[in-house]
């Protein structure tokens, strides 16, 4: 089956200190993933996403490489801000259906 | 800019009213969910639609049910609602074969 699996938090980090949100998958066939992001008292965003093995998905100033030997998609910025205090979650996509899968959330609360 | 919309955004009310939860697209998209989203920010498929007249139950069993009579509109509607019952609920809707999902901002519901 398909699942999503993310690392637990919540995690503290200090202004400008460098980001690591670990995600991986279980999948039939070649998922969509995705992470998206929820600031206090809204919906989901979509922050980045990758459509297949190898593309590296980005937006303001976050990453995240499709890597399909590792099944992985992990997040990574480099200088955290305090405004990037939010919970993240991965998810992914099956190529063959509708259904998006959603890992259980990360919360990230950066300190100045 | 995401074009969706749900109302309430807070509500609290008495074990025993009868709830809807009202959610309305403007982008035409034809697939449309429901997730709720517990304490600990996980998020659990209740609902989704594939199109008008079309309505499934998702992973997570729900005693709410849900309509689509008309594309833009999604309401969940609690016949009885009970303790059990407070969490908040997110709308979303996506095209098909579309990689993407636009989330509402949440209607977070308190039941006493």
């Amino acid at each position: 089956g398909n699942s999503v699996t993310q690392m637990e938090g919540p995690v503290t980090l200090s202004e400008e200190a460098f980001l690591t949100i670990n995600c991986t998958y279980t999948a039939t066939g070649y998922p969509s993933l995705f992470w998206y992001v929820q600031y206090p008292g809204e919906g989901l965003q979509l922050l980045l996403k990758a459509t297949k093995a190898d593309d590296k998905g980005s937006n303001k100033g976050f990453e995240a490489t499709y890597r399909k030997e590792t099944t992985s998609f992990h997040l990574e910025k480099g200088s955290v801000q305090v405004s990037d205090s939010a919970v993240y979650f991965c998810a992914l996509r099956e190529n063959t259906g509708n259904q998006f899968y959603f890992g259980t959330g990360t919360s990230l609360t950066v300190i100045p | 800019e995401a074009d969706i919309y749900q109302t309430p955004r807070y509500l609290v009310i008495g074990t025993g009213k009868k709830i809807t939860l009202e959610c309305s697209q403007t982008m035409g998209h034809d697939k449309m969910y429901w997730y709720q989203q517990d304490p600990g920010m996980e998020l659990h498929l209740i609902h989704y639609s594939y199109g008008v007249n079309s309505t499934e139950k998702g992973d997570l069993s729900s005693e709410s049910t849900v309509s689509r009579i008309r594309t833009e509109h999604f309401p969940l509607t609690l016949e009885s609602a009970r303790p059990s019952h407070t969490s908040q609920y997110l709308c979303a809707s996506g095209f098909s074969g579309a990689n993407v999902l636009t989330f509402g901002a949440g209607s977070r519901l308190t039941v006493l």
